[in-house]
């Protein structure tokens, strides 16, 4: 499989500041997504980042709250901005495309934990 | 809108045993399936994954089926094993390239 690293891979923040989530890929892959899985729930897709345009993003999130950068095909970054403690998940990178390992199958990197007080 | 139903949302089991996880989708017009598993606070491994047009797939002591016509797809564990305890969640993809659609996960806790 890809191998998918995330930084950091936990924090601990305080209300009202933001966090910059890294994702990097070993090789390069076509879609990159960005993903929530909230305490206890599953996993929810925040939005697919595009390279070198803005991300599509899903009903109920919104540019302006979590901006998403892709500047080429194995790194993004996913900002949670103005946080508040309902924003406290696990957010997780995936990728899909990886050429030798099937077109089709995503995959994910390690998450970062991000507890907001 | 897709919706994925997984049940049991948790099993324990002894050791050895062989078991059944269930996935529903309600909108049988799917890309694939995936099973992936997920342990505690860390991200998700993929298993097996199913193309619409497949039966089943096998990976060692595992096995995915795929009933596209009725909404279900089921995973297999052989001879289950303290180390297969982990959250097992079913996806399903409606389309090239979109996004997964997740259900709520199995619990599966195997008893030494």
């Amino acid at each position: 499989s890809a191998v998918i690293s995330q930084k950091p891979s936990r924090d601990i923040c305080q209300r009202g500041t933001s966090l910059t989530i890294q994702c990097q890929v070993d090789s390069q892959v076509t879609m990159m997504f960005w993903y929530r899985q909230q305490p206890g729930q599953s996993l929810t897709l925040i939005a697919t980042a595009n390279q070198g345009s803005e991300a599509t993003y899903e009903s109920g999130f919104v540019i302006d709250k979590f901006p998403i950068s892709r500047p080429n095909l194995t790194f993004s970054t996913l900002t949670v901005s103005n946080m508040s403690p309902e924003d406290s998940s696990i957010y997780l990178c995936s990728v899909e495309g990886v050429r030798e390992r099937g077109p089709d199958t995503q995959y994910f990197g390690p998450g970062t934990r991000l507890t907001v007080l | 809108k897709q919706e994925v139903t997984q049940i049991p949302a948790a099993l324990s089991v002894p050791e050895g045993e062989n078991l059944v996880l269930n996935c529903s989708f309600t909108d049988s017009a799917i890309y694939n399936l995936q099973w992936f598993r997920q342990d505690p606070g860390k991200g998700l491994t993929s298993l097996l994954l199913i193309q619409s047009s497949q039966r089943e797939q096998t990976s060692g002591r595992l096995n995915a089926s795929l009933d596209k016509s009725s909404g279900r797809s089921t995973l297999y564990i052989a001879a289950s094993q303290p180390g297969d305890s982990a959250t097992y969640l079913c996806a399903v993809k409606e389309t090239s390239g979109s996004r997964l659609t997740f259900g709520e996960g199995t619990q599966l806790t195997v008893n030494p």
